[in-house]
């Protein structure tokens, strides 16, 4: 079946430090791929996503790439803000009849920023 | 504010007991998905539901079961509660333009669930 990996954490880093969370998959079909976000007490917010091999998805500064000869859809962030402090879920989705638009989610990675 | 609004947001249950999940979406968006994320985990697709049948569902039991309505709102309701089943409960609406891989799920904020 489908399946999501990612780095486990806590990733701690200090403000403006270089972030990358890893991720990679296994799929029966062709995926696209998603990167969440939850933050403290929240549900999950869509921070980007990418549709077909070589796609890049950005947002707030995040970037990711879709990669489909490594299957992977690695996070970055040139410089992290203390705010960008949350949970960070990788995921994929291969619509079908018996799952519908199912998202399969990684393990979550926790990153903490401190000043 | 993302246009899926859950309810209760923190619920204490009693092993055996039954409980239901609510969630509301924005008019039009007709296909809604329920998640359970355990504490420390990646959440985990339950069912989906469009035009008030489900149309997908995962890995869990049948006393996990849910109804859509006329309005695209949506019911989890759980029976025969257990320990395990403590979790947050997330309500998803499916938006997009159309292309299936280019639709975004919105998530509510959950329902906390803690079952005693």
């Amino acid at each position: 079946g489908d399946s999501v990996t990612q780095m486990e954490g806590p990733v701690t880093l200090s403000e403006e430090a270089f972030l990358t969370i890893n991720c990679t998959y296994t799929a029966t079909g062709y995926p696209s791929l998603f990167w969440y976000v939850q933050y403290p007490g929240e549900g999950l917010q869509l921070l980007l996503k990418a549709t077909k091999a070589d796609d890049k998805g950005s947002n707030k500064g995040f970037e990711a790439t879709y990669r489909k000869e490594t299957t992977s859809f690695h996070l970055e962030k040139g410089s992290v803000q203390v705010s960008d402090s949350a949970v960070y879920f990788c995921a994929l989705t291969v619509p079908s009849k018996a799952a519908g638009n199912k998202l399969t989610f990684g393990g979550g990675t926790r990153v903490l920023v401190k000043p | 504010e993302t246009g899926v609004t859950q309810s209760p947001t923190h619920l204490i249950k009693t092993r055996g007991q039954q409980v239901t999940l609510r969630c509301s979406s924005q008019s039009g968006h007709n296909t809604v998905s329920w998640y359970q994320q355990a504490l420390g985990q990646g959440p985990q697709f339950i069912f989906q539901y469009y035009r008030e049948e489900e149309n997908g569902r995962g890995n869990f039991p049948p006393r996990f079961s849910g109804l859509q309505f006329p309005n695209y709102s949506s019911e989890l309701n759980v029976n025969a509660l257990e320990l395990d089943d403590s979790a947050l409960y997330l309500c998803a609406s499916l938006t997009g333009t159309g292309s299936p891989g280019a639709n975004v799920l919105t998530f509510g904020a959950g329902s906390r669930l803690t079952v005693l």
